[in-house]
């Protein structure tokens, strides 16, 4: 069955600080994958997305993700943690019926 | 501008008491899905349509019927509301050719199932 998997279901970090979101997915779904965030109370912006080409893919506010075959992997990361990023995080690989999987989402705390 | 709407954005109903959900997207799209969102449970997909006439279950399709009887309209109606249906509902749009294409989302509509 496709699956995907977000380690931590909540995420603290101080500001400045890195950010590291896991997400693994099952080896049967196809190679799709896609990050979205959640800010409170507000609906589904795409951050980024791994379709072809270059495994490391770059998205807004300063988030990237790379994409390990090998791994089954698509961890999302930030250099350094704004205030601003605190929201809920989810993984999405693509299903075989066109839809997207989702995760159960990571919440992302930044602390002063 | 690009976009999916959604209405009404905020529900309070009883159990028992039929309601549709509208959805409308803008940009063309063939393929059309309703997700819920729970707590602790990430998204999920409720039903999905590739074009119009075409529909299919999605993962939770329990107690939700669709239909797409024109290419931007996608409704959800539950014909009979109970509490565990209250929930956040998305709706998404996007051409179905390509992954490449981005999946819009619509701004949500919360719903309370008394």
């Amino acid at each position: 069955a496709q699956s995907v998997t977000q380690l931590g279901s909540h995420v603290s970090v101080s500001e400045g600080a890195l950010v590291l979101l896991r997400c693994n997915y099952s080896s049967s779904v196809p190679p799709y994958l896609f990050w979205y965030v959640q800010y409170p109370n507000q609906g589904l912006q795409l951050l980024l997305k791994y379709t072809t080409g270059a495994t490391l893919v770059k998205g807004i506010n300063g988030f990237e993700a790379e994409f390990k075959k090998s791994e089954t992997s698509f961890h999302l990361t930030k250099p350094s943690a704004h205030m601003s990023d605190a929201a809920e995080y989810f993984c999405a690989p693509g299903g075989s019926q066109g839809n997207l999987i989702f995760g159960k989402g990571t919440k992302l705390s930044v602390k002063p | 501008e690009a976009q999916v709407t959604q209405n009404p954005r905020y529900l309070i109903t009883v159990t028992g008491k039929k309601l549709t959900v509208t959805c409308s997207q803008n940009m063309n799209h063939e393929y059309m899905s309703w997700y819920r969102q729970d707590p602790g449970l990430g998204l999920r997909q409720i039903y999905y349509s590739m074009n119009v006439e075409v529909t299919d279950k999605g993962d939770v399709p329990e107690g939700y019927k669709v239909s797409r009887k024109e290419k931007r309209n996608f409704p959800l109606i539950l014909e009979s509301p109970s509490p565990n249906q209250t929930s956040l509902y998305f709706c998404a749009s996007r051409q179905w050719a390509s992954w490449v294409e981005t999946q819009y989302f619509g701004p949500g509509t919360r719903l309370l199932v008394l």
